[in-house]
């Protein structure tokens, strides 16, 4: 069935290094990618989004890479910090519906000081 | 601070009450969302309103009753709840111009059931 899928379910990095948070999904129709930020007793943030036309979009300290090729999504957080430390989650909007999202199943990220 | 309002933060409630959680949002939006989250879980869809209106329901047991009673509110109606329901029910809401807008949640409603 249609899935996204995370490849690491942990990911610990030092304070001031780069972190790179990857997201597979499966389906080819999925237009519009979205990664979120879950705080511990807080809901899902908006980081940053692209569409499928685009392969590269960049926001601050943060960048998404989207490879259609190999449905690959990933996250990139430069100078990670420990306000950085989150569930991160990716999701994605099948094409069929501009209102349904499917979510990834959550890398966690820990800074270590 | 978000920019979606949730209440109550925390709730417990036993099986056989009744109650309601509440969503406000005054961004303009016209999609409004309810999602239920179980711990180490991601988001899952129940509900979605476009325009007031019921699109969406992800096969919801009736025991949830959404409610959209203008553009700025969401209410999920709860009664004789099982404790498989215990959860955090998140809201969310998006513009509708044009396709492939975010979404943007509150800090959702913590839901145990006794």
């Amino acid at each position: 069935g249609e899935s996204v899928g995370l490849h690491l379910p942990t990911l610990s990095v030092q304070e001031g290094d780069n972190s790179i948070i990857n997201c597979a999904y499966s389906n080819s129709a999925s237009d519009y990618f979205i990664w979120y930020k879950q705080e511990s007793g807080k809901g899902p943030q908006f980081i940053i989004d692209i569409r499928s036309n685009m392969d590269k979009r960049q926001g601050q300290r943060v960048t998404v890479l989207l490879n259609k090729t190999v449905k690959h999504l990933s996250l990139q957080i430069a100078a990670t910090q420990p306000g950085d430390s989150a569930v991160y989650f990716c999701a994605e909007n099948t094409g069929r519906s501009s209102y349904k999202l499917i979510f990834g199943s959550g890398t966690r990220l820990l800074v270590r000081p | 601070d978000t920019e979606v309002t949730q209440t109550p933060k925390h709730l417990v409630m036993g099986m056989t009450n009744k109650k309601s959680l509440k969503c406000e949002q005054h961004m303009g939006h016209r999609a409004m969302y309810w999602y239920k989250q179980k711990a180490k879980k991601p988001p899952e869809l129940m509900f979605v309103y476009s325009y007031e209106k019921l699109s969406i329901n992800e096969s919801v047991p009736s025991r949830f009753s959404p409610e959209c009673p203008n553009s700025s509110l969401l209410n999920l109606h709860l009664h004789a709840l099982q404790p498989e329901d215990s959860a955090l029910y998140l809201c969310a809401s998006s513009q509708l111009r044009g396709n492939n807008q975010p979404q943007h949640f509150g800090d959702g409603t913590r839901l145990s059931i006794l």
